[in-house]
């Protein structure tokens, strides 16, 4: 199965400045990787898909690159709101899986 | 709005057995493949299952091949998933979550989960 690795665990930002977040999958999954978020007590919410594409909703702050086995997700702007855990996941490959996620908290 | 919602989490014995259901409104359930996935703090989240729009086709990952099986109802806009054999490592936060695309069957991202529902298995 292809391994989705998560670079930082945590990452400490203060509100207003820049997050950059990294995945990494084992073997290539070309666009097929997408990123969202978790809050305690929620719902898993839907941020990227293929790679760099913004779901319905979601803000301009947020932006997903990459392709093949190197991603970034880049918050522009750190809202108060956007302090989680952030996930990458392929749909390339069967199984599905998912990277171990990366924490966002307050600096 | 869509919504999911997962039900039937309890506490269950090792070798006992649960059934889940998840209850969709908001959008054509009944066009769209559906997904459990489970998460634990150990493991993170892994995915379980998947079962096509028309509940023709269905897969599992190797851990719980045999022992779970996914069903929905599209009459009345459910999903399930049978729980066997319950081992000690399938304690977990179950979550459903539905495929972005219609008529797709895997391949796809997940454009909305529910907020799960937990099943521990313990003595």
């Amino acid at each position: 199965e292809i391994v989705m690795t998560q670079s930082p665990a945590t990452l400490s930002v203060s509100p207003g400045e820049r997050a950059t977040l990294s995945c990494r999958a084992s073997q290539s999954v070309f666009t097929n990787l997408a990123w969202f978020l978790q809050k305690p007590g929620q719902a898993p919410r839907l941020l990227i898909y293929g790679a760099s594409t913004r779901a319905t909703g979601v803000p301009a702050r947020f932006s997903g690159s990459g392709s093949g086995t190197e991603f970034t997700l880049t918050i522009s702007s750190l809202q108060s709101e956007d302090f989680a855990i952030y996930y990458c996941q392929q749909y390339d490959n069967w199984p599905l899986t998912f990277g171990q996620g990366t924490r966002l908290e307050i600096k | 709005e869509v919504q999911l919602v997962e039900s039937g989490g309890v506490v269950v014995q090792p070798g006992g057995s649960l059934r889940l259901s998840c209850a969709a409104s908001g959008f054509t359930f009944n066009d769209y493949t559906m997904h459990w996935v489970r998460q634990t703090p150990q493991k993170g989240l892994k995915w379980v299952s998947i079962i096509s729009w028309d509940g023709d086709t269905t897969s599992y990952a190797d851990s719980v091949k045999g022992r779970f099986i996914i069903s929905r109802d599209n009459t009345k806009n459910s999903l399930f998933l049978e729980m066997k054999s319950l081992k000690t490592e399938d304690t977990a936060l179950y979550f459903c979550a539905k495929e972005a695309t219609v008529h797709t069957y895997g391949y796809h991202w997940f454009d909305y989960w529910g907020q799960g529902t937990l099943v521990t298995v313990s003595s």
